[in-house]
């Protein structure tokens, strides 16, 4: 079945570790998303890439990055800098037709600073 | 900057009651908006995508309608099952790409 896949399910990183977040799709969609979500809240984007080898910036990009060497991945790495990760992270891709699909997302990485 | 607002926060209805989510955005020209359903601990399941020049989107028990001029989407959900309950999340997206996301209704559907 074609989807998205996030790695790991749980997630646990001690003060000033750097820790990356897998995200895998095969659905050979473009655009790859990454949002944040805390709880009672809505989700913020953190980064997006339309494109391989390119992404933006979204909402809360600080202390976070990304990479985009292939167009089936999308890992995000949250870095020291980022003062307060734990939350649940989720990724999303949406495809080439555009955003006549919707999205699709993975079933997300919970985050928790230990 | 767009804004997405969802009425109730949270909702505790009995089984087989017909219920109406609501959600306003600030900025009416939107590209299209999607409801998505999130169970605890789970990503996000999409339920509805309706482009900006429709009026409505049906699948199943869930109809989802939107005003553009008002700046408002409801989701119908018919004859309410226990199943139903988790959270209901409502995005527009202004450009086709990024989406920007309310803060959910909490649905509790009991037996």
């Amino acid at each position: 079945d074609g989807g998205i896949t996030q790695s790991p399910k749980y997630l646990f990183r001690k003060e000033g570790q750097n820790v990356t977040l897998s995200c895998e799709q095969n659905l050979n969609h473009d655009a790859m998303y990454w949002y944040r979500q805390d709880p009672g809240q809505g989700l913020r984007l953190i980064y997006y890439s339309q494109i391989v080898n390119d992404f933006q910036k979204g909402d809360i990009a600080e202390g976070y990055s990304v990479s985009r060497e292939k167009k089936e991945s999308f890992p995000l790495t949250v870095t020291s800098a980022q003062k307060n990760p734990t939350a649940f992270y989720l990724c999303a891709s949406i495809g080439s037709g555009g955003a006549n699909y919707g999205y699709t997302f993975g079933s997300g990485t919970r985050l928790t600073v230990v | 900057k767009q804004e997405v607002t969802q009425i109730p926060a949270a909702l505790s209805v009995p089984e087989g009651e017909n219920l109406v989510l609501n959600c306003s955005f600030t900025d009416s020209a939107i590209y299209n908006l999607q409801w998505f359903r999130q169970d605890p601990g789970k990503g996000l399941t999409s339920l509805l995508l309706i482009q900006s020049s429709q009026r409505e989107q049906t699948s199943g028990r869930l109809n989802a309608s939107l005003d553009k001029s008002s700046g408002r989407s409801t989701l119908y959900i018919a004859a309410s099952q226990p199943g139903d309950s988790a959270t209901y999340l409502c995005a527009v997206s202004l450009s086709g790409s990024r989406l920007t996301f309310g803060e959910g209704t909490q649905l509790t559907v009991n037996p």
